[in-house]
């Protein structure tokens, strides 16, 4: 089982739709969640990060944890083209070392 | 401009060549990383180092080596490239506390 495993879609909604990224991990013991925003031919970007259980909202953006269930989501509400990206979820493994989800590509269309 | 800086951006090599990717960051970051990015397949750790004199293997080291002579820079070196070897490749370092890692805009790299 990959520790950290994320639908790489393609996920192709209209503007303004409510977008859901999900990505599943295998450890109990990962406390700190982060998502990274990938635009074509650049370097990933940190989007949010959150610790533990819960919500944390950043703008249209949430991230969202459920420890129970080892599931983390990222909502994007009001979806604008702009947003239209590879999104990756990622996980610290201790040292310093993030292990990242496969990554999701989303295109919003106008 | 602060960031991560790799050279070249696009690089063809034939089976067999050797090369070297060039990072450079002006963060003083002490933590610096190597990764690789295959379609569909995420970013895979290749090498990372925690400080000037220190590195270590990730989860795919095979067919590539790293030095860290100073805390700005960290040259990931390919000998004898191979097909597998093609893919983009990204660079990325971390400061303290939790500001999450800065990317290199990668080097997209073609072995025939």
């Amino acid at each position: 089982q990959k520790e950290v495993e994320q639908d790489p879609g393609p996920l192709s909604v209209p503007e303004g739709a409510i977008v859901s990224l999900n990505c599943t991990y295998s450890n109990s013991a990962f406390q700190y969640f982060m998502w990274y925003r990938q635009y074509s031919r650049k370097g990933p970007e940190l989007l949010m990060y959150t610790y533990s259980s819960g919500n944390k909202e950043d703008g249209r953006f949430t991230a969202q944890v459920d420890k129970s269930s080892k599931y983390i989501s990222l909502f994007i509400r009001d979806s604008q083209p702009s947003d239209s990206a590879t999104y990756l979820c990622a996980i610290p493994q201790g040292a310093q070392k993030l292990v990242f989800g496969q990554g999701t590509r989303l295109t919003i269309n106008p | 401009n602060a960031g991560v800086t790799q050279t070249p951006k696009f690089r063809i090599l034939k089976i067999g060549q050797s090369m070297t990717l060039q990072c450079a960051q002006d963060m003083n970051h002490n933590y610096m990383y190597w990764y690789r990015q295959d379609p569909g397949m995420g970013l895979k750790l290749i090498y990372y180092s925690v400080g000037a004199g220190i590195t270590d293997k990730g989860e795919v080291p095979n067919g590539y080596n790293v030095s860290r002579s100073t805390t700005e820079d960290f040259p990931l070196r390919l000998e004898l490239a191979a097909p597998s070897q093609t893919s983009v490749y990204f660079c990325a370092s971390e400061g303290q506390g939790a500001s999450g890692y800065t990317f290199g805009s990668g080097t997209r790299l073609t072995v025939v």
